[in-house]
């Protein structure tokens, strides 16, 4: 069973609010990230941390933004929510040492719905 | 930017009979990775092959790495029910890791 958690499950919000999607894991990995995908499609890289107090902005251009102050958090947080945010937000996890042979673990996912 | 690209977009097999998927990159990889996605959930890691080797096995799966064609193959042997998900390869490149569009497969009883 996987060691990275994310709440809530489901989010449906009204246009204009704030809103911060949680992520944690357990395993001490250093590095975290946070993916975005609409329904049956590809999964786009929105953001990135190395470690604490280290965050990236991802392929994807997107309005939210990250904070990473403990090692085993990484919320992201949209400010302003509009339906076009609508869709599904995957964390993952990695330890920088072990990627070359264990790959992302990944969270079970927020489905976010703007109204 | 996309890195790969699965094919086909959809497969619909019959029980017990083997599954392929081929994944193509453009750029030069440290490794390649395939993950699982049931429906509406998070992905699965499944198998992970670096660049210097050219097969591998975790049990019903078998993955092929060709550099020179910059090609993957993920092959479920004697599929079942429970294979029935969306499958996505993705490649290592910068220490961030790109996914394709992905593959949905769909056993039939």
């Amino acid at each position: 069973e996987a060691d990275i958690y994310q709440t809530p499950r489901y989010l449906v919000i009204g246009t204009g609010k704030k809103i911060t999607l949680e992520c944690s894991q357990t395993m001490g990995h250093d590095k975290m990230y946070w993916y975005q995908q609409d329904p049956g499609m590809e999964l786009h890289l929105i953001h990135y941390s190395y470690g604490v107090n280290s965050t990236e902005k991802g392929d994807l251009s997107s309005e939210s933004t990250v904070s990473r102050i403990r090692t085993e958090h990484f919320p992201l947080t949209l400010e302003s929510a509009r339906p076009s945010h609508t869709s599904q937000y995957l964390c993952a996890s990695s330890d920088r040492g072990r990627q070359g042979s264990y790959g992302y673990t990944f969270g079970s996912g927020t489905r976010l719905t703007v109204v | 930017s996309q890195q790969g690209e699965e094919d086909p977009q959809a497969l619909s097999i019959q029980e017990g009979e083997n599954a392929t998927m081929n994944c193509s990159y453009k750029t030069s990889i440290n490794n390649l990775q395939w993950y699982r996605q049931n429906s509406g959930r998070g992905l699965v890691h499944l198998i992970l092959i670096r660049s210097n080797e050219r097969e591998k096995h975790s049990g019903r799966l078998r993955v092929t790495l060709d550099t020179s064609k910059k090609s993957s193959s993920l092959l479920i042997t004697a599929s079942r029910a429970a294979d029935t998900a969306s499958y996505f390869c993705a490649t290592d490149r910068d220490d961030k890791i790109i996914f394709g569009k992905g593959t949905r497969l769909h056993i039939l009883p």
